[in-house]
């Protein structure tokens, strides 16, 4: 069974600092991993999902890594600002039947 | 587009009580999904459809039932509500396949009393 940790489960930053969050899991045969952000009392909104075939995936100030033999993914976020402040969760993909979610990191960007 | 949407945003029920849970993509996807989503837990999948007419358990089926009546909407039922379904539940779809990114409605969250 797909096991998913996130670290750190909780960061406070100040706005400007760039940041990494962590991800792993422990089963390599998968065929993507998403990441995802969440707002309090809110559904998920994909931010950006790897397929198995590449390292990484950018979109704007955001960019995810993915090393699938070692079960690890990054998401890096540049100059952060308050306005990113949510949980962002990591979830490797499997196959057709879902997705597997971590815990999440909950992040506070402070003005 | 709409997207995904779910009904009700919010509901309250005694235990033994029964309710379906809605949810309806305007996407045109293929397979859609119901998750659960408890404090300290992390989302879990509770069943899936991967196309019009199939549907099979994930995770955390048990106490729950589910219905693609057709393309666009996947329903979730709780015949018998227990406190331990005290969740946010999500609905989400995609075009099928391992490669596609999952879109998620807003949730539902469920009190069971």
């Amino acid at each position: 069974k797909q096991e998913v940790t996130q670290i750190p489960a909780a960061l406070s930053v100040p706005e400007g600092e760039n940041l990494v969050l962590n991800c792993s899991f422990t089963d390599s045969a998968i065929y993507n991993l998403q990441w995802f952000r969440q707002d309090p009392g809110k559904g998920l909104t994909s931010l950006l999902l790897i397929q198995s075939s590449q390292r990484e995936q950018t979109s704007g100030r955001l960019n995810a890594s993915l090393d699938k033999s070692s079960g690890r993914s990054t998401l890096y976020i540049a100059a952060s600002q308050p306005g990113d402040s949510a949980t962002y969760l990591c979830a490797p993909g499997g196959g057709a039947d879902g997705l597997t979610f971590g815990k999440g990191t909950h992040l506070i960007i402070q003005p | 587009n709409a997207g995904v949407t779910q009904t009700p945003k919010f509901q309250v029920l005694k235990t033994g009580q029964s309710m379906t849970l809605q949810c309806a993509q305007d996407m045109n996807h293929n397979s859609m999904y119901w998750y659960r989503q408890d404090p300290g837990m992390g989302l879990r999948l509770i069943y899936y459809s991967a196309s019009e007419g199939t549907t099979d358990k994930g995770e955390v089926p048990n106490g729950y039932n589910v219905s693609r009546l057709n393309k666009r909407e996947f329903s979730l039922r709780l015949e018998s509500a227990a406190p331990s379904q005290t969740s946010v539940y999500f609905c989400a779809s995609n075009r099928g396949g391992v490669q596609e990114t999952q879109y998620f409605g807003p949730g539902t969250r469920l009190l069971v009393l």
